[in-house]
């Protein structure tokens, strides 16, 4: 099956820091899903991102399918983006996400 | 429109007996599909339900099973718990595979 390494694997941010999540894959993908974990264990769908480049508020994510690697950049951060993100692309050419172990964010007031 | 719903939300078993935990997709979605997460870990792919047939399964071992009923809810059942059975269980469904709602997950104990 596709295999996902992210980086960092650890990250502690300044409230208000910028920074960026970076997502490789081992095969092409035909879609692809960033999640936030909450420290409740909650996963929160943040983007939906087979290819290009998506903003939502202080979060964006570009995907470069053809390189296989997707980006997540968090701007002006606060505490409350704390947890672990993953990205997710699909294994086997199916659409089933398929995750790694995530970068784990810690944001500190 | 409703999210995914699972329950419960928490759960203590003993070794070698029987668990089944329940999930109730989002509003217009057909498929389901059950991860389980250990400590410190991402989500493992069990297995996905789409119209009631299992389609895709991850590496589990047959004591792990499930269903999926007409209105498209889901039940995952483990027999013969072990202890490394203890962890986070996410049910995520989805429209034919675009875009995976994930619930909050029951967190299994097993003792």
């Amino acid at each position: 099956g596709i295999q996902v390494e992210q980086s960092p694997p650890d990250l502690i941010l300044q409230e208000g820091a910028n920074s960026t999540l970076r997502c490789n894959f081992s095969d092409s993908v035909n879609n692809l899903q960033w999640f936030h974990q909450n420290p409740w264990g909650q996963l929160i769908n943040l983007f939906y991102i087979p290819s290009g480049t998506k903003q939502n508020g202080r979060l964006s994510a570009t995907t470069v399918a053809t390189e296989r690697y997707s980006l997540l950049y968090i701007s002006s951060s606060q505490t409350t983006d704390s947890g672990v993100y993953f990205c997710a692309p699909p294994s086997g050419g199916s659409y089933i996400p398929t995750f790694g172990r995530g970068t784990s964010l810690i944001v500190h007031p | 429109e409703t999210g995914v719903t699972q329950s419960p939300t928490h759960l203590i078993k003993t070794r070698g007996q029987q668990v089944t935990l329940r999930c109730s997709s989002q509003s217009g979605h057909n498929t389901v599909s059950w991860y389980q997460q250990a400590l410190g870990q991402g989500p493992q792919f069990i297995f996905q339900y789409y119209r009631e047939e299992e389609n895709g399964r991850g590496n589990f071992p047959p004591r792990f099973s499930g269903l999926q009923f007409p209105n498209y809810s889901s039940e995952l059942n483990v027999n013969a718990l072990e202890l490394d059975d203890s962890a986070l269980y996410l049910c995520a469904s989805s429209l034919s595979g675009y875009g995976y709602t994930f619930g909050s997950g029951t967190r299994l104990t097993v003792v």
